[in-house]
């Protein structure tokens, strides 16, 4: 069954430190999400991304976050500077078309940042 | 808040019963979904119930949507100790192409 790649499973940082984070949605889907999880908190919605261009984003998605589909495959979020309370489970997902509906989900990135 | 709340918050159980759990949610949807989590692990989908259905079943799951009062529930029959997980609820809204996830409930099965 296709799925969803993300990487690294893992990842420390210090505060202040740029990190991208890395995923590879299924080929033929066409929208791409990024949704995170605090410790012990409900996953929130960060921002979805079709057709190249961001579609929608949340409140969380400030000027510190970016995503980019730099190539055919990958799918990225980009954290310029961060914080301690960027620290939590990064999930990518993606969909073949909108309104919620056949979402897949990565397994998801565990930031950590001292 | 649109996200969905599910109650219990937790649940205890022992393996063999039945484990219910319910979600509701605050505005119009085009389908509710169901997704487990094992602790501090990725986020696997269950099953997805939509606005126009009423029950939908998968193996030991069975989703029921009641649009009028907005809410779901989520009933595991017969479980298993590997049943034990967090499970979320997340609708796909009128006029949105992201989810909105409730607050989830830990479900622990006792073997």
């Amino acid at each position: 069954e296709p799925e969803v790649t993300q990487t690294p499973s893992h990842q420390v940082t210090q505060m202040g430190q740029e990190v991208i984070l890395r995923c590879v949605p299924i080929s033929n889907h066409l929208y791409f999400y990024w949704y995170r999880q605090i410790l012990g908190q409900k996953v929130e919605f960060l921002v979805s991304f079709y057709n190249n261009e961001i579609s929608e984003k949340s409140e969380i998605f400030d000027d510190q976050f970016s995503v980019e589909r730099p190539d055919g495959s990958n799918f990225t979020l980009k954290i310029r500077s961060t914080k301690l309370e960027d620290s939590a489970m990064y999930f990518c997902a993606s969909s073949v078309i909108d309104r919620g509906d056949g979402y897949t989900f990565g397994s998801g990135t565990r930031l950590t940042v001292v | 808040s649109q996200q969905g709340e599910e109650d219990p918050q937790a649940l205890s159980i022992q393996e063999g019963e039945n484990a219910t759990m319910n979600c509701s949610y605050k505005t119009s949807i085009n389908n509710l979904q169901w997704y487990r989590q094992n602790s501090g692990r990725g986020l696997v989908h269950l099953i997805l119930i939509r606005s126009n259905e009423r029950e939908k079943h998968s193996g030991r799951l069975r989703v029921t949507l009641d649009t009028s009062k907005k809410s779901s529930s989520l009933l595991i029959t017969a479980s298993r100790a590997a049943d034990t997980a967090s499970y979320f609820c997340a609708t796909g809204q009128t006029g949105a192409n992201n989810l909105f996830f409730g607050t989830g409930t830990r479900l622990t099965v006792i073997p």
